[in-house]
């Protein structure tokens, strides 16, 4: 069983700042399939980022993934006040096929 | 527009069943893959269960196999969640989501709640 672990658990920034959020794989993720998701309160998940760094569509620049293996990192340059929110990492492969992070909050 | 709209959610006792929908518009729901992943009050996202467009492969979480039974009808653009034997760690908001050939979801539903308590 893949777990991913989300960290830091909550991140607390200002507008304009630089947030790295990591998630790391118990074992290694086959074929980059590694996944971002952006939820408000209320709301539905927004998928941010998939193949580990690929934005989705509509996606700002300022929202960029990294990683390989078992070690990734999603990037949100130059805060904005609509960018808080709790983030999750989501991989496909192995048994559960599926499955999320524990979620990151980004807080103001 | 992509649309996704659940229903069926409800209050319900341990032991009971219940049968979600999500009703889909505005893409190819006949060639998409769909999924369910809940989240239980304040928790994280939890994925539950798949189905390709076919119907020909299905998958599901341990925490539900034997118990939930995922469905479709390509006809009629809905994609179905039987829930039976319903447990009080079920209560969570249900999201239907459509699985794209990366395997990861990029429409989503706002999501139905079911809450099992006696």
């Amino acid at each position: 069983e893949i777990v991913l672990t989300q960290s830091p658990g909550t991140l607390s920034l200002s507008p304009g700042d630089r947030a790295t959020l990591s998630c790391r794989a118990s074992q290694n993720i086959r074929n980059n399939f590694l996944a971002w998701y952006q939820q408000k309160p209320g709301q539905a998940p927004r998928l941010l980022i998939y193949g580990a760094s690929t934005r989705a569509a509509g996606i700002p620049a300022r929202f960029s993934g990294s990683g390989s293996g078992t070690d990734f990192t999603l990037t949100i340059s130059g805060l904005e006040p609509d960018d808080f929110a709790v983030y999750y990492c989501q991989h496909y492969g192995g048994s559960p096929p599926y499955s999320f992070g524990q979620g990151s909050n980004l807080e103001i | 527009e992509v649309q996704l709209v659940e229903s069926g959610g409800d209050l319900v006792q341990p032991g009971r069943s219940l049968r979600l929908s999500c009703a889909a518009s505005g893409f190819a729901f006949d060639n998409s893959a769909m999924h369910w992943v809940r989240q239980a009050p304040g928790k994280g996202l939890e994925w539950v269960s798949g189905i390709s467009w076919s119907s020909g492969d299905i998958i599901y979480a341990d925490s539900v196999k034997g118990r939930f039974t995922i469905s479709r009808d390509n006809a009629k653009n809905f994609l179905y969640l039987q829930m039976d034997s319903l447990r009080p760690d079920d209560t969570a908001l249900y999201y239907c989501a459509r699985r794209t050939d990366g395997y990861v979801f990029d429409y989503w539903g706002q999501g139905t709640l079911v809450t099992v308590t006696s």
